[in-house]
């Protein structure tokens, strides 16, 4: 079946470091593909997705392109701030058909002034 | 607007209670979502609703019963819950029909609101 591996956090940086979260995937077909964040003690908010090969979402400065030959999806941001400090979630669609979301286990980040 | 809403936020109840969670949305959208999370984990799926049916039901324990009495709202009615049920409960929407016959088209992006806190003693 359909998978997502997400790299194992914590991820603790600097502020105005740049930041990488890993997430590749495994599919049968072309899922979508997501980054939701998740502060404490909220729910998932959409961060930015990609529909098709090469598309690049990008959302407050994070972006992250579907790369189909690597299978990846990965998080980028040039410059993070303390407010950033959440857990970040990668998912995709099913493409069973049942449009189901198949997500990563998550890596939480800890942004230092 | 992308915005779900869910209340309580927080509820405490015993393992002899009745309570019910709700979620609604105004976004037009067809497919809502309920899912647990248990602290660092991500959200499990429990129940989909497709055009108020259920179209999915992930083996979940029939102490937990959803409803959707129309296309805003959502439910979840809980009965005789153990103390591992203690967890964040999400709602989400989404646009596209869920079912698990079709297999094209794009699926459309979930919208979670912020959460139910349950603890049960």
């Amino acid at each position: 079946g359909d998978s997502v591996t997400q790299m194992e956090g914590p991820v603790t940086l600097s502020e105005e470091a740049f930041l990488t979260i890993n997430c590749t995937y495994t599919a049968t077909g072309y899922p979508s593909l997501f980054w939701y964040v998740q502060y404490p003690g909220e729910g998932l908010q959409l961060l930015l997705k990609a529909t098709k090969a090469d598309d690049k979402g990008s959302n407050k400065g994070f972006e992250a392109t579907y790369r189909k030959e690597t299978t990846s999806f990965h998080l980028e941001k040039g410059s993070v701030q303390v407010s950033d400090s959440a857990v970040y979630f990668c998912a995709l669609s099913e493409t069973s058909g049942t449009y189901k979301y198949i997500f990563g286990t998550g890596t939480r980040l800890k942004v230092l002034a | 607007d992308t915005e779900v809403t869910q209340t309580p936020k927080h509820l405490v109840m015993g393992m002899t209670n009745k309570k019910s969670l709700k979620c609604e949305q105004h976004m037009g959208h067809r497919a809502m979502y309920w899912y647990k999370q248990k602290a660092k984990k991500p959200p499990e799926l429990m129940f989909v609703y497709s055009y108020e049916k259920l179209s999915i039901n992930e083996s979940v324990p029939s102490r937990f019963s959803p409803e959707c009495p129309n296309s805003s709202l959502l439910n979840l009615h809980l009965h005789a819950l153990q103390p591992e049920d203690s967890a964040l409960y999400l709602c989400a929407s989404s646009q596209s029909k869920i079912s698990v016959r079709t297999a094209g088209g794009r699926p459309d992006t979930q919208y979670f609101g912020p959460g139910t806190r349950l603890t049960v003693l």
